[in-house]
């Protein structure tokens, strides 16, 4: 199947600090989703990205869809403690009814 | 409903035996999906449905599990003769019209096959 590629792997950041996260695939994606997931909960949607270059904004997050169509970027401003959870990405690729997801980014956020 | 909701949210069976999953969409969606996930792991596809219909059964594992949906609403997975590897949260979602539509995810049941 498709493989996601997710990065950074886990980070442990500063109240505050901005953090960038990105997944990048080796096949081209018409959808990009970003999910944050708290323990024990479902993956909660974030952002949709329907169109490469494509730039949304949610509050404090922002995300882009690819010029490649491969990749796609989460950046979170100013974090703050319950931004702390996992996030993962998920692709929709151009042919094909499922989505694959990334192996997730673990956010820690110390106060 | 307002979201999606699973029953049960936590479910222990012993190996071998036969379980049911039940999902209930967000009302009005035609797409539902499951995934599954394991510890530390992103969520794998197993099914999607259009409708009434699989449309896309490419990520059921093997003849043990199988899915059905038969009103277009709910949905019910079912695995039989469970084995300890089939351990994991298995997650439905739903979305408004199919696969490029934002999918939104249900709480997830916690599978534990002693």
């Amino acid at each position: 199947g498709q493989q996601l590629n997710q990065s950074p792997q886990s980070m442990f950041i500063q109240e505050g600090e901005d953090v960038s996260m990105n997944c990048t695939s080796s096949s081209i994606f018409n959808t990009w989703l970003w999910y944050k997931q708290d323990p024990g909960e479902g993956p909660v949607l974030l952002i949709a990205l329907y169109k490469a270059g494509e730039l949304t904004s949610n509050g404090r997050l922002t995300a882009q869809f690819g010029i490649t169509r491969k990749d796609s970027f989460l950046n979170i401003s100013a974090s703050i403690p319950s931004d702390v959870g996992i996030y993962f990405c998920a692709g929709l690729p151009n042919t094909g009814n499922q989505f694959y997801f990334g192996t997730g980014t673990s956010l820690t956020v110390i106060p | 409903g307002a979201g999606v909701s699973q029953t049960p949210s936590n479910k222990v069976t012993e190996k071998g035996k036969y379980v049911e999953l039940r999902c209930d969409p967000i009302s009005g969606h035609t797409a539902l999906y499951w995934y599954r996930q394991s510890l530390g792991q992103g969520p794998e596809f197993l099914i999607y449905f259009q409708g009434t219909g699989a449309a896309d059964d490419s990520g059921l594992p093997n003849d043990r599990f199988f899915a059905v949906r038969p009103e277009g609403s709910v949905s019910t997975l079912k695995i039989q003769r469970t084995e300890r590897g089939d351990s994991a949260v298995y997650l439905c979602a739903s979305s408004l019209t199919g696969p490029n539509t934002e999918a939104f995810f249900g709480q997830g049941t916690r599978l534990t096959v002693v």
